[in-house]
């Protein structure tokens, strides 16, 4: 299995420009998780899927970032328009059922398989 | 506001020393992972903990989850280079369907 796919995996960019950041989760994954890194604030979750719907976004900073995933292989994360303090490595992971799967009464937590990022660099 | 505080920051020691790396929060998790970081790629998952007090060892790493479930230990023996890396703690909670992550702990091994 190739593993989670994400593509670019550098992008530079000039403050003001559309960014879409591009991830194929692996396949007979049904949550997909987009995440941001930076020095001062770790690792954020940002928005997650289950079975192609949005089942959390809280954590999406404000109206300029979108994400949408119209079938089960791919999603995006969409940038518009792009800031600087949006520099960051963006990461894309999915796992093999719902993270936190209830089955007779025991909850089972699943590993999140992480893409390679893309580092992403606003001017 | 982090919810997880990791401890120390940043780490170097020389190859063979034995360290601790620490996970700390006032809030309780029902479930705790470890997971490393090496330059370029993403995070990959060592370890699941699930119950107050469990302790769970993968070769030379020993995992421990607090009674309490509100924070954790990485111990690490006889350190090798290949264990350099960034390990980050991340807790999930009862409730919703995310893991918070740590702050981080940059561990560097000298030869």
């Amino acid at each position: 299995d190739a593993g989670v796919i994400q593509s670019p995996r550098h992008e530079v960019t000039e403050m003001g420009q559309e960014v879409t950041l591009r991830c194929k989760p692996i396949s007979g994954h049904n949550s997909l998780f987009w995440y941001r890194q930076t020095m001062m604030r770790g690792l954020e979750l940002l928005i997650y899927f289950n079975n192609n719907v949005p089942i959390d976004d809280s954590g999406m900073p404000e109206d300029r970032f979108s994400a949408k995933m119209p079938n089960a292989s791919f999603s995006t994360l969409k940038i518009q328009p792009s800031e600087p303090r949006d520099s960051a490595v963006y990461f894309c992971a999915s796992s093999p059922r719902d993270i936190r799967l209830q089955f007779s009464g025991r909850i089972n937590y699943n590993e999140q398989f992480f893409g390679p990022g893309t580092r992403l660099t606003v001017l | 506001t982090q919810l997880l505080e990791q401890s120390p920051q940043f780490l170097s020691i020389q190859e063979g020393e034995n360290l601790t790396v620490y996970c700390n929060s006032s809030s309780v998790f029902s479930s705790l992972q470890w997971y490393r970081q090496e330059p370029g790629e993403g995070p990959v998952l060592l370890v699941t903990v699930v119950t107050g007090g469990e302790v769970k060892k993968l070769k030379r790493l020993t995992f421990q989850f607090g009674d309490a479930r509100k924070d954790s230990s990485l111990h690490i023996t006889a350190a090798q280079p290949g264990d350099t890396g960034l390990y980050l703690c991340a807790g999930a909670k009862n409730t919703g369907n995310q893991f918070y992550f740590g702050t981080g702990t940059s561990l560097t091994v000298i030869p």
